[in-house]
């Protein structure tokens, strides 16, 4: 089964506007949480990663929030942009070897 | 900047064929990795490299093996291609710690 649920599918924002992208997962010994981002033609990069010690971090445009006990995170875009327009993977791990990706949200940031 | 380089960007095989796909990690990372990537299932893990010789079994290695006989070099084997195996496959290494920088995808086609 999926270990890690992400949502939604896709999203159409305004640029200037807020993206926000959520998941959820099961296993309470994930301690490693990333989210990537995809450009069409390449591989995913690394964007921002959290710990399950801190419930927010936050990397100039990007923020992750993560709330234990709810067991979800998500990925806030603020003031998006048309380079933005990407798609995103949340993912889980706990052993740094073994990661569970979410099925990605395809963003469109309209100018 | 770590480079992860993939030997085809696309490739179209038939069926039965022995399939190679090739990477290789200019870091001197430890770990490799290999992952198919399929729209709605996100990225899964196949393989995963440890050490030169060493793996571990993914998610769904049925229908695949990997050898790696230097640390920079892990290929992924088909044995005889099938058409549930056309996807993207992705390659990615790490050092220590959780980060991992993946290569730009091969396009695989099975006729």
């Amino acid at each position: 089964q999926q270990q890690v649920k992400q949502s939604p599918q896709s999203l159409i924002v305004q640029k200037g506007g807020i993206s926000i992208i959520n998941c959820a997962y099961e296993n309470t010994a994930f301690d490693y949480f990333p989210w990537y981002q995809q450009f069409p033609g390449k591989g995913p990069a690394l964007l921002i990663a959290i710990r399950p010690d801190v419930s927010e971090k936050k990397e100039g445009r990007f923020t992750i929030s993560f709330n234990k006990s709810a067991k979800q995170f998500s990925l806030h875009i603020m003031d998006s942009q048309p380079g933005d327009s990407a798609t995103y993977f949340c993912a889980a791990s706990s052993t740094g070897n073994q990661f569970y990706f979410g099925t990605g949200t395809s963003l469109t940031v309209i100018p | 900047d770590v480079k992860v380089t993939q030997s085809s960007r696309y490739l179209v095989k038939r069926t039965g064929e022995k399939v190679f796909l090739e990477c290789v990690q200019d870091m001197d990372h430890e770990n490799m990795f290999w992952y198919r990537q399929d729209p709605g299932l996100g990225l899964r893990l196949i393989y995963f490299s440890y050490d030169v010789k060493m793996k571990e079994k993914g998610d769904i290695p049925e229908g695949y093996s990997v050898s790696r006989e230097k640390k920079e070099r892990f290929s992924l084997i088909l044995e005889s291609a099938s058409t549930n195996q056309t996807s993207m496959y992705l390659c990615a290494s790490r050092v220590t710690g959780y980060e991992q920088f993946f290569g730009p995808g091969t396009r695989l086609t099975v006729l």
